[in-house]
């Protein structure tokens, strides 16, 4: 079945150190992207990517970085930069192509900062 | 003001009511979407809509954009709709983008 797997699903990480989350699409979405979601607030992007080798910054980019090397996989590092970094992470993808607009996510990654 | 609102907030229902999510939107919209998020946090994409109404089961989905306004209606609720209800807009500047809406936590009670 297509869809999109993010791993890991859960993450502890302690201060200072870097951490990279994975998404993997398998649905030849042209477009993915990485939101943000803190208790009682919408979802907040933080980096979208519509094609291959490239990407831009969203709302909230700063402390984080990604790549966008193959079509199907779009990984987001946490950077020790990042002030509040718990929070709960979801990729997301899309055809973007005209007539095609369905957003597809995946089951999201938890992270907690000790 | 959040260019999606979602209203109301939170939202405590007894099994088989009708219920309606509202969703308020001020940017121009290419497509709007309602999403459903439960516990542990997987989020399934319900209805896109860019125009007037579509069904699925017990959920009706209606959208009128000359007012920028979306509803999302549940019939005959069960307790396996409680979830978090989430409207987004994707932008006619940019389909790359969408905003969210803070959602709509859904209890039913049987």
């Amino acid at each position: 079945d297509g869809g999109i797997t993010q791993s890991p699903k859960y993450l502890f990480r302690k201060e200072g150190q870097n951490v990279t989350l994975s998404c993997e699409q398998n649905l030849n979405h042209d477009a993915m992207y990485w939101y943000r979601q803190d208790p009682g607030q919408g979802l907040r992007l933080i980096y979208y990517s519509q094609i291959v080798n490239d990407f831009q910054k969203g709302d909230i980019a700063e402390g984080y970085s990604v790549s966008r090397e193959k079509k199907e996989s779009f990984p987001l590092t946490v950077t020790s930069a990042q002030k509040n970094p718990t929070a709960f992470y979801l990729c997301a993808s899309n055809p973007n192509r005209a007539g095609a607009n369905v957003l597809t996510f995946g089951a999201g990654s938890r992270l907690t900062v000790l | 003001k959040n260019e999606v609102e979602q209203s109301p907030q939170n939202l405590t229902a007894q099994e088989g009511e009708f219920i309606t999510i509202n969703c308020s939107y001020s940017v121009g919209i290419s497509a709007l979407h309602w999403l459903q998020q439960h516990p542990g946090g997987g989020i399934v994409s319900l209805f896109m809509l860019s125009s007037g109404k579509k069904k699925h089961g017990r959920l009706i989905a209606t959208i009128n954009i000359q007012e920028k306004h979306s509803s999302l209606h549940i019939t005959a609720s069960h307790p396996r709709d409680s979830a978090v209800y989430i409207c987004a807009v994707s932008h006619n500047t940019n389909a790359g983008k969408s905003t969210f809406g803070d959602g709509t936590t859904l209890t039913v009670k049987p």
